[in-house]
């Protein structure tokens, strides 16, 4: 059984762009979450999507955004990117209620 | 009172001996608390984990101990081997919620030494 992919596994861009991250959960899992890992503020919420409906939203600025679509995958997006914006972003996916997270190995987003 | 502490920050143990990672909760409405180890490059892997309905559970080497009164629950390594060095997670949610949202520990970066 697949597990979860997430691509690119590292991105670097400048400061002001944009970034998609995307994320395929492993098959039958509905429930999708993206977390933000850095070094100093550790594993942070950003989102979570259950049948392509945002569930919960993590306290991060609106320039974070994401989708998931009917096949479950899941994209996330981050505008005028900042340079505390690079972090390693981690995506899981789950069959639902009650039911552990399967995480990605993430994306290496480095803004310069 | 979302938080969920994790101490210590990081730990040296020899081949053969005990790991021990404690962490403490405020939320009283947490009822599902995992514990997942990270390697380099990977991301987090679900190691173990407990509902507050049992005050151990043992899982090969790994076993969590909660206590429900106290707020805490602590994760212990059997036996540790060098393989086990990795950063440790401590986790909790609120079971079969409206949300699987996890609170995360600041993890522990345990080394065991051959």
């Amino acid at each position: 059984k697949a597990g979860v992919t997430q691509t690119p596994r590292y991105l670097i861009k400048t400061r002001g762009q944009q970034v998609t991250l995307s994320c395929s959960p492993i098959s039958g899992h509905r429930s999708v979450s993206w977390y933000q890992q850095t070094p100093g503020q550790g594993l942070q919420f950003l989102f979570e999507y259950f049948s392509e409906t945002q569930r919960n939203k993590g306290n991060f600025p609106g320039r974070f955004s994401g989708r998931q679509f009917s096949n479950s995958r899941s994209e996330m997006n981050v505008s005028t990117l900042e340079l505390g914006d690079s972090a390693l972003y981690l995506c899981a996916s789950s069959q639902g209620q009650g039911y552990g997270y399967t995480f990605g190995s993430g994306t290496r987003l480095t803004v310069v | 009172q979302q938080q969920v502490k994790q101490s210590p920050q990081s730990l040296i143990v020899q081949k053969g001996g005990i790991s021990i990672i404690n962490c403490a909760y405020e939320n009283t409405a947490f009822d599902y608390f995992p514990w997942y180890q990270q390697f380099p490059g990977k991301g987090p892997a679900l190691l173990i984990a407990i509902r507050p309905d049992v005050s151990e559970k043992k899982e090969g080497r790994f076993t969590i101990s909660f206590n429900k009164s106290a707020k805490q629950f602590s994760l212990h390594i059997m036996d540790s081997q060098p393989g086990d060095s990795a950063t440790y997670f401590c986790a909790a949610s609120i079971y079969g919620g409206a949300t699987n949202k996890l609170i995360f520990g600041t993890g522990t970066l345990l080394a065991v030494q051959p």
